[in-house]
């Protein structure tokens, strides 16, 4: 088992230019979350995958905002035309609903700056 | 989801059992409290779950008043390495795909 691991850890970009985030969940969890957090404030829920069909998507997660997970295993978090108000560290979990603790398995988070 | 209520920060001495609270008046009869942490520049962590009774692990033990709108989270023997935010979250099912993070406590262990 080597956890949920995210990549990059760090991103710096200027205003205007697109971003992709990747996640590798722990591979028997079929169900892959993606989180956004802001400076001193906690997590908040973006998307929700279940294998590959996206299930649910947060209203925070606008038309600029793209998530995919075409074979059910990694996920892609695509960023376009980023702001400044998308600095934020994003986040991905993982869990199997077979677990008795209903736990999520976080990864590092992706850090993204825009200048 | 109930909403929970947790104090923003607290200080405890390193050694010492830490006794975080948190507050879910509205929670209803089928809602598990769960208690994550995360540590500076990590992800968030599981720590404990529970529905209506106390529960123990490695890491902590989960006090759930009786009418369940309140519960404590302990760390028996606090250490530096326990220096992180806690969020109490009160989730509708076991395996419910989301969970709905606050604000949470800040904990600082102090030597």
């Amino acid at each position: 088992d080597t956890g949920v691991s995210q990549d990059p850890r760090h991103k710096i970009t200027k205003r205007g230019q697109n971003v992709t985030f990747r996640c590798d969940p722990i591979s028997e969890h079929n169900r892959l979350y993606w989180y956004r957090q802001t400076l001193g404030q906690g997590p908040e829920f973006l998307t929700y995958f279940q294998n590959e069909a996206q299930l649910e998507k947060s209203r925070l997660l606008s038309d600029r905002f793209s998530a995919e997970r075409p074979k059910g295993s990694f996920s892609t978090l695509e960023i376009q035309r980023t702001e400044q108000g998308d600095s934020a560290m994003y986040l991905c979990a993982s869990s199997s609903p077979g677990g008795n603790t209903g736990e999520l398995f976080f990864g590092e988070g992706s850090r993204l700056t825009v200048l | 989801d109930a909403k929970t209520t947790q104090p923003p920060s607290m200080d405890c001495a390193e050694g010492r059992a830490a006794n975080l609270p948190c507050n879910h008046s509205t929670i209803s009869g089928n809602e598990y409290v769960y208690w994550y942490r995360q540590i500076h520049s990590q992800g968030p962590q599981y720590i404990i779950h529970g529905l209506k009774n106390n529960e123990t692990n490695e890491m902590a033990s989960l006090i759930i008043t009786e009418d369940r709108k309140s519960s404590t989270l302990i760390l028996p023997h606090a250490t530096l390495r326990d220096t992180a935010v806690y969020y109490c979250i009160v989730r509708p099912r076991l395996n419910d795909y989301k969970l709905s993070f606050g604000a949470g406590t800040t904990v600082t262990v102090r030597a």
